[in-house]
């Protein structure tokens, strides 16, 4: 199986300052058909997740451009500008190339 | 907007089975794959299952594997997870995911196995 490891597990951001959270996975997450599925998700607190970021860098409909997602490979980053109070909660990345899907343990992200 | 209505979810003994069910709306289930995740109390999130358009074509976690079945009903929009041989490490919520790449979530349904 792919494994995918997020760092930092834990992540106190300032209102206004950026943050940046790395996900890692253990195998090239290029496909066959050319694509990186690479997704980062958000879950607040008593809430469903909810998809940010598909494909590394593109946003979800309705998500604010202070989401970004970059990266290639095995090494991809999602970078919130501008942290807002309703950021706070805790993202996952997960691999959609390979089977079975797999998530990042998640982080934590705590506004400070 | 997406709608992904769930129910199902109980406290069930070890060894029991329990069937959970999503009623899809506002968009067309038929040409959608979809999934269950799930997510163990204070835990992470962990793809459980995912049946394509083709019911024939279905995925599943080892963890889940010979005991859970994911089916779905195009005419009434609805996907099914039945659950069967339940153990204490299947108590999470699950959820009901659509798309391949798991692009919109419903509510999630708690199930709790224990005696």
């Amino acid at each position: 199986d792919v494994v995918m490891t997020q760092s930092p597990l834990s992540l106190p951001v300032t209102l206004g300052q950026s943050a940046s959270i790395s996900c890692r996975s253990s195998q090239s997450l290029v496909h066959s058909d050319g694509s990186t599925y690479l997704h980062w998700f958000q879950q607040r607190p008593g809430q469903s997740p909810r998809r940010l970021i598909y494909r590394v860098a593109d946003r979800d409909f309705g998500v604010p451009d202070r989401f970004s997602g970059s990266g290639s490979g095995t090494d991809f980053t999602l970078k919130i500008s501008r942290v807002e109070a309703e950021d706070a909660g805790i993202y996952y990345c997960v691999q959609g190339t390979y089977w079975p899907r797999t998530f990042g343990q998640g982080t934590k992200v705590e506004i400070k | 907007e997406v709608q992904l209505l769930q129910s199902g979810g109980d406290l069930v003994q070890p060894g029991g089975s329990l069937r959970l069910s999503c009623a899809a709306s506002q968009f067309t289930f038929s040409i959608y794959a979809m999934a269950w995740v799930r997510q163990a109390p204070g835990k992470g999130l962990e793809w459980v299952s995912t049946i394509g358009t083709d019911i024939r074509e279905t995925f599943y976690a080892d963890s889940v594997k010979g005991r859970f079945t994911v089916s779905r009903d195009n005419s009434k929009n609805t996907l099914s997870l039945q659950m069967n041989s339940l153990r204490a490490e299947d108590t999470a919520i699950y959820y009901c995911v659509k798309g391949w790449q798991m692009e919109s979530w419903g509510q999630g349904t708690l199930v709790t196995v224990s005696s």
